[in-house]
C-alpha cells in the first residue's frame, strides 16, 4: 500500500486559505489520491480526488505535483465549520472495490 | 441527495451480548463497506460487499459477521461482545464504475459495558 505522510496539525485563520500538504512518494501510476475529512465523531466526508491533473470542486482544490509524489489540498476560504481531521488517502485497488486505508491525518483548527 | 443511513445511531450492550448494526446504502450503490473507529483512533476497514458477495475482509474479528441483502442493505452482526468492541462503526457505500468514491454514513456508536 502506498503510504501517506501529513502534518499532525495546523491552524488557519477564518477567511484565509488553508493549504494541507501530503506526501505519497511510493504512489503507483494507477492509484488515485483521495481526501476525506472527519468532523468530530461524524462519518468521514468525501472532499475531492485526483490522479495527476489538478482538480477543483465546490469544496476544495487539489494540486498534485508532476511526479505525483505529493499533493496539496486547498480550502480557499476556511470557516469555523472546516475544523476537522483531514485525511489524505491513496486508494488501494482491491478486486471490485477499493478499501480506504486511513492513516494519521492532519487536525485542522480554524480560528476566528 | 439521499445519503447512507445507519441504524441504530447509538447502542449499549453488556459483555457477551450480541449486536446487529444496519446500513442502507445510497440508492443504486452496489458496494458496501464497514469501518470501525475506536476511541482516539482512525477508521479501520473491516469488510466489504459487492453485489451481495463478500469482497474482502480487513481486521474483522471472527466473532463478527456481515452480509449484504438483495436490496443492497447490509448488516454487521457482532457476538460475544467485549469491552474493546466499544467504538464507532461506519458504513460507506459506492457505485462500481463511478471511480468507487465511498460515501459514509453517520455511524453507530456502540458502547459495551
Amino acid at each position: 500500500d502506498a503510504k501517506t505522510t501529513q502534518p499532525t496539525s495546523m491552524d488557519c485563520a477564518e477567511g484565509r486559505a488553508a493549504n494541507l500538504p501530503c506526501n505519497h512518494s511510493t504512489i503507483s501510476g494507477n492509484e488515485y489520491v483521495y481526501w476525506y475529512r472527519q468532523i468530530h465523531s461524524q462519518g468521514p466526508q468525501y472532499i475531492i480526488h485526483g490522479l495527476k491533473n489538478n482538480e477543483t470542486n465546490e469544496m476544495a482544490s487539489l494540486i498534485i505535483t508532476e511526479d505525483r509524489k505529493s499533493s496539496t489540498l486547498i480550502l480557499p476560504h476556511a470557516t469555523l465549520r472546516d475544523t476537522a481531521v483531514y485525511y489524505c488517502i491513496v486508494r488501494v485497488p482491491l478486486r471490485n472495490d477499493y478499501k480506504l486505508s486511513f492513516g494519521a491525518g492532519t487536525t485542522v483548527t480554524v480560528r476566528a | 441527495a439521499a445519503g447512507v443511513i445507519q441504524s441504530p445511531r447509538h447502542l449499549i450492550k453488556e459483555k457477551r451480548e450480541t449486536a446487529t448494526l444496519k446500513c442502507y446504502p445510497i440508492p443504486r450503490h452496489d458496494t458496501v463497506y464497514w469501518y470501525q473507529q475506536g476511541p482516539g483512533q482512525d477508521p479501520q476497514f473491516l469488510i466489504s460487499f459487492y453485489e451481495k458477495m463478500q469482497s474482502d475482509k480487513g481486521s474483522i474479528p471472527d466473532r463478527f459477521s456481515a452480509q449484504q441483502f438483495s436490496d443492497y442493505h447490509s448488516e454487521l452482526n457482532m457476538s460475544s461482545l467485549e469491552l474493546g468492541d466499544s467504538a464507532l462503526y461506519f458504513c460507506a457505500s459506492s457505485l462500481v464504475g463511478n471511480l468507487d468514491t465511498q460515501y459514509f454514513g453517520p455511524g453507530t456508536r456502540l458502547t459495551v459495558l
